[in-house]
């Protein structure tokens, strides 16, 4: 059963500090691999996706990196400001052959980010 | 709006009741997704459609958890007789290429049962 884990469970820096997000996964047989932004009591806002194929994605200040064989992503978060407050997660894609498909969610990292 | 939405945004029952969610995915989106979130915790999977049928519904808790989508757009999420331990935030989330595509989410119901 896949299994994913976010590390930390929460984080705290002040404004301007570059930060790193930890995920891993224990099945490496996943399509692609996604990262979310979640503010509380809000509905899901999809930041990056990487197919399993890619090893890296860029979106402004943010990049995340996909390491399939060792079952980890990261997701590099550069210059913080207070508005990146919320909750990250990250989510795998799995499929079957039966032609299923979902998304396997960790269990988030709060960030904070002080003034 | 392009999004995808949900209604209603809030819903408050009473145990035993009957509770219909609605989900209104991105226009020309053929695969839709619901999952449920508890709080501190991550969403997790209930159901997939692609076009009307359901392709996996391995994530339903039990039978009172049943969900539609008739003409391939619109889906419901229906709950029989519900019980505190249903409430939740539902989630309803589309993606227009099933296997490779981004999901997106809409805001979620937010259902209590008293």
């Amino acid at each position: 059963k896949q299994e994913v884990t976010q590390i930390p469970a929460a984080l705290s820096v002040p404004e301007g500090e570059n930060l790193v997000l930890n995920c891993s996964f224990t099945d490496s047989a996943i399509y692609n691999l996604q990262w979310f932004r979640q503010d509380p009591g809000k509905g899901l806002t999809s930041l990056l996706l990487i197919q399993s194929s890619q090893r890296e994605q860029t979106s402004g200040r943010l990049n995340a990196s996909l390491d399939k064989s060792s079952g980890r992503s990261t997701l590099y978060i550069a210059a913080s400001q207070p508005g990146d407050s919320a909750t990250y997660l990250c989510a795998v894609l799995l499929g079957s052959q039966g032609g299923s498909e979902k998304l396997v969610f960790g269990k988030g990292t709060k960030l904070t980010v002080n003034p | 709006g392009a999004g995808v939405s949900q209604t209603p945004s809030n819903k408050v029952t009473e145990k035993g009741k009957y509770v219909e969610l609605r989900c209104d995915p991105i226009s020309g989106h053929t695969a839709l997704y619901w999952y449920r979130q508890s709080l501190g915790q991550g969403p997790e999977f209930l159901i997939y459609f692609q076009g009307t049928g359901a392709a996996d519904d391995s994530g339903l808790p039990n039978d009172r958890f049943f969900a539609v989508r008739p003409e391939g757009s619109v889906s419901t999420l229906k709950i029989q007789r519900t019980e505190r331990g249903d409430s939740a935030v539902y989630l309803c989330a589309s993606s227009l290429l099933a296997g490779v595509g981004e999901q997106f989410f809409g805001p979620g119901t937010r259902l209590t049962v008293l």
